[in-house]
């Protein structure tokens, strides 16, 4: 079964910054492609930032594009997004989720549990 | 952007009642739709892709169909551990965009 594990969550002041890593498992990590989809509190899903298996292509929400960057570690097994000039309203459970081919096809067929940031000073 | 909009919001039903949610784009997606189904404190976890296509595990009592703009989300007979917020999603142009999402309760 597939595992994904995120990390790297916490409380951070606004214009800060913070690293999520997803870790994942059973299953060929550079064969899919990989997103990150965030929900802030009490609201619906908001897509944030995609990459295909190899790490060569990268597609971000408007939301988010020149704060955030998306990148991958085949030899680890290990999603990332560094997200930076952090704002209040960045405030969300960030999900990774796994795509179900190698180029952003962007169904997510499985799910990390989530890492929540909270940007707040 | 390709907007998404889902209705009811929120619906309340009985057990073995038919529940259905409907999801319209703002411009033609074909069928580029998923279904996703969140519990409260979990992550979403997909049930139907390709706008009719049952994701491997999934009952059968759930369901969807359409293409274009105007697309169906159904459960045929509403379990106890169906209660849950049902999202539609399309993928036809990034970037991804969700509805709102439909809460289901049990009456």
């Amino acid at each position: 079964e597939v595992q994904l594990v995120e990390s790297g969550g916490g409380l951070v002041h606004p214009g800060g910054s913070l690293r999520l890593s997803c870790a994942a498992s059973e299953f060929t990590f550079s064969s899919y492609a990989m997103n990150w989809v965030r929900q802030a509190p009490g609201k619906g899903l908001e897509w944030v930032a995609a990459i295909s298996g190899d790490g060569g292509s990268t597609y971000y929400a408007d939301s988010v594009k020149g704060r955030f960057t998306i990148s991958r570690d085949n030899s680890k097994n290990t999603l990332y997004l560094q997200m930076n000039s952090l704002r209040g309203e960045d405030t969300a459970v960030y999900y990774c989720g796994k795509d179900i081919v190698v180029v952003v096809a962007a169904t997510v067929d499985s799910w990390g549990q989530g890492t929540l940031v909270t940007v707040s000073s | 952007d390709i907007q998404m909009t889902q209705s009811p919001s929120s619906l309340s039903a009985s057990v073995g009642d038919r529940v259905t949610i409907t999801c319209q784009a703002s411009q033609d997606i074909s069928n580029f739709l998923n279904w996703y189904q969140q519990k409260p404190g979990k992550a979403p976890k997909l049930l139907i892709y390709d706008a009719s296509y049952l994701e491997t595990g999934v009952p059968t009592r759930f369901s969807g169909s359409g293409s274009g703009t105007d697309f169906t989300f159904t459960i045929s007979s509403l379990q106890p551990e169906d209660i849950a917020t049902y999202y539609c999603q399309q993928y036809d142009n990034l970037p991804l965009t969700f509805g709102g999402g439909t809460k289901v309760e049990m009456k």
